[in-house]
C-alpha cells in the first residue's frame, strides 16, 4: 500500500473510445504526477499539477487530457488513442516540488490500445 | 542533453554482495534517487542522495559522486525477494523533473 491508489488497475480499448484512469492520494501531498512505462524505456513525465495547477505538460499529444479537480485527485482522459499508446500508466504524487520531495508512485493502469 | 546509463541486467546469487551502477548526464542536478520495482508493481522509493558519499539504509546503501556523474546501489545479503528492477533517476533543476533511466533488472538465483 503506497498511499496512491489508481483504478482500473487494468484498460483494454478501442482507438476511436473514450475512457479515464483516476488516480487518488491519501498522503495529504500538494504536487501529483501522469508517467508513462513502456517496455524497454526509460519513465517518461508526462503531467505535472502543483496544488491543482498544472506546472508540466511534457509535449504530450493531446489525445491525452488530464484532470485535476484537487489535490487528491487526479485523472487522465483518454480519447481515439493509438496502438503505440499501449502502457503502464503509473500516477505519483510529492509533498512539494523541489529538491528533497520524494515522488512516490501508484501501482499503475496497464492499458493495452486494440 | 539528458543521458542516464545503467546496465540492463545483472545475475547475483543469494546471500552475495552486487553493485548496480548509473551515470549521468542532465541538465542541473539537484538530487539522485533509487527506485526498486518488482514486476507488475509500483516502484518503491530506496534512497535519495544530493551530496557525494555513501548513504547506508540497512542492506542497502547507495552513493553519489557529483564531478563523475556516478552513482551506484549497493545491495547486501542478498534475498530472492531483491529479485527486481532498479531504477535510477536524477531530479533535474527547476520544477521536479525527475528523469529516469531505463532500470537494471536484477535477478538473484539461490
Amino acid at each position: 500500500e503506497t498511499g496512491v491508489t489508481q483504478t482500473p488497475r487494468h484498460l483494454v480499448m478501442g482507438m476511436t473510445n473514450k475512457k479515464s484512469l483516476k488516480c487518488e492520494q491519501h498522503l495529504g501531498h500538494n504536487a501529483m504526477y501522469w508517467y508513462k512505462q513502456s517496455a524497454k524505456k526509460p519513465l517518461e513525465l508526462m503531467f505535472v499539477y502543483n496544488f491543482k495547477e498544472q506546472t508540466e505538460n511534457n509535449s504530450v499529444p493531446s489525445r491525452f487530457s488530464p484532470e485535476c479537480p484537487n489535490s487528491s485527485h487526479l485523472f487522465l482522459h483518454l480519447h481515439t488513442l493509438q496502438p503505440e499508446d499501449s502502457a503502464l500508466y503509473l500516477c505519483a504524487s510529492s509533498q512539494g516540488q523541489g529538491p528533497g520531495n520524494t515522488i512516490y508512485f501508484g501501482e499503475g493502469s496497464w492499458l493495452t490500445v486494440v | 542533453g539528458q543521458n542516464i546509463d545503467q546496465p540492463t541486467e545483472m545475475t547475483a546469487t543469494e546471500g552475495a554482495i552486487v553493485q548496480i551502477n548509473c551515470t549521468y548526464q542532465t541538465s542541473g542536478f539537484n538530487g539522485l534517487f533509487w527506485y526498486q520495482q518488482h514486476a507488475g508493481e509500483a516502484p518503491t522509493f530506496l534512497s535519495y542522495n544530493v551530496l557525494d558519499g555513501l548513504e547506508e539504509k540497512g542492506r542497502f546503501s547507495s552513493f553519489l559522486s557529483r564531478s563523475k556523474g556516478y552513482s551506484y546501489l549497493l545491495l547486501k545479503e542478498l534475498q530472492m525477494k531483491d529479485s527486481a528492477s532498479y531504477l535510477c533517476a536524477v531530479l533535474n533543476t527547476g520544477f521536479q523533473k525527475l528523469v529516469f533511466g531505463t532500470g537494471t533488472r536484477l535477478l538473484v538465483s539461490p
